[in-house]
């Protein structure tokens, strides 16, 4: 069964930086866009990044751009989240979600989330 | 990327339908055929209930229905159960090839 499973969570202070992964499983996850959707405590869902199955293409919503990194190692089965001068309003759950359908609009399957704090 | 536009709450009874309206701009909703609905119970992941404007995916209740016209998307639940009651967002593909989700629409089952 398809499994997704984020690890790299955790209290960082303003100005800092973390690195997120995503291991997947149960699918062949080279064939497979990714996404990172994230969501503040007590909020709604943010789509944040997402990146083409062969690393190709990648796409970011404007309150990360150029803050943030989405990466992929096909080998390893493995995405990642490159967070860098991280702000308090970045504080949330990040979930990783297998894209699908034209475009790879639409998440199939998604993790249960890494909680990232971002605090002084 | 302004977030789609979803009324922040709904109510109905058991049995009853309810609607939940998605309105976005003729960059997102309005310009693809690409909008989700996703169910999120609390503590819980998100879950896929209909991509494409109405495709349900398998295993997915008949009950759950997807609909667009021009800029808003509607996401329809007929015979209300109480396990219905969750949170529910639209996301839809956008014109700078990205994702945008709604604000979330919170349904209570009375």
């Amino acid at each position: 069964q398809v499994q997704l499973v984020e690890s790299g969570g955790g209290v960082v202070q303003p100005g800092t930086s973390l690195k997120l992964s995503c291991a997947a499983s149960g699918f062949t996850f080279r064939s497979y866009a990714m996404h990172w959707v994230r969501q503040a405590p007590g909020k709604g869902l943010e789509w944040v990044a997402v990146i083409w199955y062969d690393g190709s293409n990648k796409y970011y919503a404007d309150s990360v751009k150029g803050r943030f990194t989405i990466s992929r190692d096909n080998y390893k089965n493995t995405l990642y989240l490159e967070m860098n001068s991280l702000r308090a309003e970045d504080t949330a759950v990040y979930h990783c979600a297998r894209g699908d359908g034209s475009y790879y609009s639409h998440h199939d399957y998604w993790g249960q989330g890494t909680l990232v704090t971002v605090s002084s | 990327q302004s977030a789609l536009t979803q009324p922040a709450s709904v109510s109905g009874s058991p049995g009853q339908s309810i609607t939940i309206s998605c309105t976005g701009s003729s960059s997102d909703v309005g310009g693809y055929n690409y909008v989700s609905w996703y169910q999120q119970h609390p503590g819980k992941a998100p879950k896929l209930m209909i991509n494409d404007v109405s495709n349900r995916p398998l295993g997915v209740s008949n009950r759950f229905s997807g609909s667009k016209s021009g800029n808003t998307a509607s996401l329809t639940i007929s015979g209300l159960q109480a396990e219905d009651e969750a949170d529910y967002y639209c996301s839809s593909y956008t014109s700078s090839s990205t994702l945008v989700f709604g604000g979330g629409t919170k349904l209570t089952v009375l």
